[in-house]
């Protein structure tokens, strides 16, 4: 298994603000993602996030407005840049162990922008 | 476009009955299906993962089952306890290929166990 911590847990921002996620998982890891979860919905892939690389994004998604860092195998960020009343969600990050297994998750961050 | 289909939406039990989730997907070409539980305000927590090769599998009071050749799978909960309560999410990856990645989420259901 993989223990994530993920954090904050959550957060209440004024539009056009920026907040970052942090997401620390206890073993290195080759694979994590960050979802988003709007309310009522199910699960959406923001991106992968690439250790030494850019983040692979999702259709839909960008980097200047999801702005992600992978600095090593164990630590990734995920920015939600100039936020409004619509970026209100759950943001999950992920880890996948190599070989099909089973997804990992943190417990998430609940943002209300306001 | 693959997708994945719950039912239904949401449902209230009293506590002790036994209740079954039904999810319905087309996902190809097929690797896994797995199915998380949802607190609310927690991440997905893993309950099961089958291949494709796999019909039935037990977690505690937690039963899945899988038949892929119509492509469904339902999850039993038997003698259900109030920490039953939350969302539960079929989830179905795909095989695309080496480097590809591809979970397909379904929208959950809502499960309510009443006293």
């Amino acid at each position: 298994s993989a223990v994530i911590s993920q954090k904050p847990s959550r957060d209440i921002c004024q539009r056009g603000t920026s907040l970052t996620i942090q997401c620390q998982v206890d073993s290195q890891v080759t694979m994590m993602f960050w979802y988003r979860q709007q309310p009522g919905q199910s699960l959406t892939l923001i991106a992968t996030a690439n250790q030494g690389s850019e983040a692979t994004y999702e259709s839909g998604f960008v980097i200047d407005k999801f702005p992600i860092s992978r600095p090593n195998l164990t630590f990734s960020t995920l920015t939600v840049s100039n936020m409004s009343p619509e970026d209100s969600s759950i943001y999950l990050c992920s880890v996948e162990r190599p070989m099909n297994t089973e997804a990992f998750f943190g417990q998430g961050t609940r943002l209300t922008v306001v | 476009k693959n997708q994945v289909e719950q039912s239904p939406q949401s449902l209230i039990i009293l506590e002790g009955k036994n209740c079954t989730l039904q999810c319905n997907y087309t996902v190809s070409p097929f690797s896994n299906l797995r199915w998380y539980k949802q607190d609310t305000g927690r991440g997905p927590v893993s309950l099961t993962i089958m291949t494709f090769s796999e019909n039935t599998k037990s977690n505690g009071r937690y039963t899945a089952t899988l038949d892929a050749d119509t492509k469904q799978s339902s999850l039993h909960i038997t003698a259900s306890q109030l920490s039953d309560s939350a969302s539960y999410i079929c989830v179905v990856r795909d095989s695309s290929g080496a480097g590809s990645y591809q979970l397909t989420f379904g929208k959950g259901t809502k499960l309510s166990v009443i006293p």
